[in-house]
């Protein structure tokens, strides 16, 4: 059974930084790209970042480009997110979604979310 | 960049009623569309992926048609369990969420 677990979540003020992790587990981990997207509170979803199997490519959506960097450690079967310059629009549940392959941007599993809150 | 849009931004309908939830891209985007279904304080599921390709799991009474810029899910013989909010996708390029579609029970 696929499994993704995120942490690492919580209050943090303007201006601050915070890194979520995500832990694979039912699959192999290294044939998937791997994704975050996020849900402000009451509004749709946004994806976030997309990293490649073998981390050599890296894609982010333009309201995180430049504070935001996505990682993976795949002997850890583990998916960072490290956020800096925290905004209270980066407001939201976090997710972690696998790719259904290589890099089809179909995303068919999600992990449960992580709460990150941005607020003085 | 390309947009989706969704339509209609809420709906409410009978138990075995069918609906049709419909998604618009601002540029073609082939087939490369996708489905989802949320729920609150719940992981987003995968419906349809391709356009009209079932996810496994996914029920029967769940499809999905078309391609290019306009795109359709349809919910045949809706059931209690499929209020939620409805999302399509576009997989093509950097990816783009609609807006949603709030599928009530009258």
């Amino acid at each position: 059974e696929v499994q993704l677990v995120e942490s690492g979540g919580g209050l943090v003020q303007p201006g601050g930084s915070l890194r979520l992790s995500c832990v694979a587990s039912g699959f192999t981990f290294t044939d998937h790209a791997m994704n975050w997207v996020r849900q402000a509170p009451g509004k749709g979803l946004e994806w976030v970042s997309t990293i490649n199997s073998a981390s050599t490519g890296t894609y982010y959506a333009d309201p995180v480009k430049g504070r935001f960097a996505i990682s993976r450690d795949n002997s850890r079967k583990t998916l960072y997110l490290q956020m800096t310059g925290l905004r209270v629009e980066d407001t939201a549940v976090y997710y972690c979604a696998k790719d259904r392959g290589t890099s089809t941007f179909y995303f068919d599993h999600w992990g449960q979310g992580a709460l990150v809150t941005v607020s003085s | 960049d390309i947009q989706m849009t969704q339509s209609p931004s809420s709906v409410s309908a009978s138990i075995g009623d069918t609906i049709n939830i419909t998604c618009r891209a601002s540029q073609a985007t082939s087939n490369w569309l996708a489905w989802y279904q949320g729920k609150p304080g719940k992981a987003p599921r995968l419906l349809i992926y391709a356009a009209s390709t079932l996810q496994i799991g996914v029920p029967s009474r769940f499809s999905g048609s078309g391609s290019g810029t306009d795109f359709t899910l349809t919910i045949s013989s809706l059931q209690p369990e499929d209020c939620a909010t409805y999302y399509c996708q576009k997989a093509n390029g950097l990816p783009t969420f609609g807006g949603g579609t709030k599928v009530e029970i009258k």
